[in-house]
């Protein structure tokens, strides 16, 4: 599985965007980028995800660079809520028996009032 | 619709003890997965299983083992407890095939070995 590197942690302002990068200069042509988040203790909860194009959901944008080597996880207005510790996670297409997710040590963002 | 229940959400055991951790979906995923988290770290995948009655191994599984008996549980079991196994445990199902691989959490279980 490709590595990601991520910052250990970022702040922002309230209603600004967060930009979080991700770098995975490892990943392979069929593997996939993850955004998961986790707040305070709770259980991690998935964001979005991509494989060559930009994508947008209702919490995110996730822009992915042409040659794919890495990634930004943008929140377009932070609010207090999205404190969290948000994690950048590759992996390969469902593979039979051979799938797992690995966490790294994600990136802190704090938003600020 | 409960998603991904996790029992007990604590525990306190003495070194040598034995428990099980239950874990129950109700969205009739096929994979399921065990993980732990240390403080201030990531989380790290124990075992998993890809369907009913099959099992394999993650990062770190040493110390543990599982069973999936029926495609809606997945247990933990830890046969002879140690404080390095102190660590909150997630446990997370997901649909399986096709490319969305999103992960449904439970809540956790904080796991204290003395």
């Amino acid at each position: 599985d490709a590595k990601t590197t991520q910052p250990p942690s970022m702040d922002c302002a309230e209603g600004r965007a967060a930009n979080l990068p991700c770098n995975h200069s490892t990943i392979s042509g069929n593997e996939y980028v993850y955004w998961y988040r986790q707040i305070h203790s709770q259980g991690p909860q998935y964001i979005i995800h991509g494989l060559k194009n930009n994508e947008t959901n209702e919490m995110a944008s996730l822009i992915i660079t042409e040659d794919r080597k890495s990634s930004t996880l943008i929140l377009p207005h932070a609010t207090l809520r999205d404190t969290a510790v948000y994690y950048c996670i590759v992996r390969p297409p469902w593979v039979d028996s051979s799938y797992k997710l690995i966490f790294g040590s994600g990136t802190r963002l704090l938003v600020r009032p | 619709n409960a998603g991904v229940t996790q029992t007990p959400k604590f525990r306190v055991l003495k070194t040598g003890q034995s428990m099980t951790l239950l874990c129950a979906q109700d969205m009739n995923h096929e994979y399921m997965y065990w993980y732990r988290q240390d403080p201030g770290m990531g989380l790290r995948l124990i075992h998993y299983s890809v369907g009913e009655g099959t099992t394999a191994k993650g990062e770190v599984p040493d110390g543990y083992n599982v069973s999936r008996l029926k495609k809606q549980n997945f247990l933990l079991g830890l046969e002879s407890a140690a404080p390095s196994q102190t660590s909150v445990y997630f446990c997370a199902s997901s649909y399986g095939g096709g490319a969305s691989g999103e992960l449904f959490f439970g809540e956790g279980s904080r796991l204290t070995v003395l």
